[in-house]
């Protein structure tokens, strides 16, 4: 099961921010959160990752909760390119070059609708 | 130029066929994946190799073989299709970070394969 829970739908304005929020509650002190995206029919897509400090980057930024129990996702300037499924997903450390025990562990995801 | 591609695009088959899904990534990463996404959307990891070992194999049927044989390449082939096996199969590739105890580099996704069974 996901380690994630995200709204399953969002809407927002053309140009305006868009703000998405996610929970992980039982995130470990070595599990970072990822953002990735998914463009109708393309694959998924890379945004953004931290551990404990906000991140920010040229297409996000990454806010995360002192206790890092949640966390969110912000578009500055929302475009209607960016209406896609929003993925927040919580990765194990890397501690070992073989480790068997990773995985990805996606879930629904939230539907983010630009609208003009 | 693509970084991930795959072929074919789409692929519609009849049950108890047996059918091949290539990918092939131009980034000179040493990690490469299978996904697949079915009707609801959620995305499960297959596979993974690392320079063309296998590192993770979730439960997934022995009917599904993953071959790579170089690092550029992760081909999966699947034997007797069922009609569970309609989905979106993505692949990936991502670069390890090679100093222990980092975080996973961004994965980079192929376009898709949507697979059909009849």
């Amino acid at each position: 099961d996901a380690k994630t829970t995200q709204p399953p739908s969002m809407d927002c304005a053309e140009g305006r921010a868009a703000n998405l929020p996610c929970n992980h509650s039982t995130i470990s002190g070595n599990e970072y959160v990822y953002w990735y995206r998914q463009i109708h029919s393309q694959g998924p897509q890379y945004i953004i990752h931290g551990l404990k400090n906000n991140e920010t980057n040229e297409m996000a930024s990454l806010i995360i909760t002192e206790d890092r129990k949640s966390s969110t996702l912000i578009l500055p300037h929302a475009t209607l390119r960016d209406t896609a499924v929003y993925y927040c997903i919580v990765r194990v450390q890397h501690t070992q070059r073989q480790d068997s025990n990773y995985q990805l562990i996606w879930g629904a995801g939230t539907k983010l609708i630009i609208k003009p | 130029d693509t970084a991930v591609s795959q072929t074919p695009k789409y692929l519609v088959t009849q049950m108890g066929n047996d059918k091949s899904i290539k990918c092939e990534q131009n980034l000179g990463h040493d990690t490469m994946y299978w996904y697949k996404q079915d009707s609801k959307k959620f995305l499960k990891i297959m596979f993974s190799y690392n320079n063309k070992e296998l590192i993770i194999n979730e439960t997934v049927p022995n009917r599904f073989s993953p071959k790579s044989p170089d690092k550029a390449h992760l081909n999966l082939h699947i034997n007797s299709l069922e009609l569970g096996d309609s989905a979106v199969y993505f692949c990936a590739s991502s670069q390890e970070d090679p100093v222990a105890g980092g975080s996973y580099n961004e994965q980079f996704f192929g376009p898709g394969t949507r697979l059909t069974v009849l």
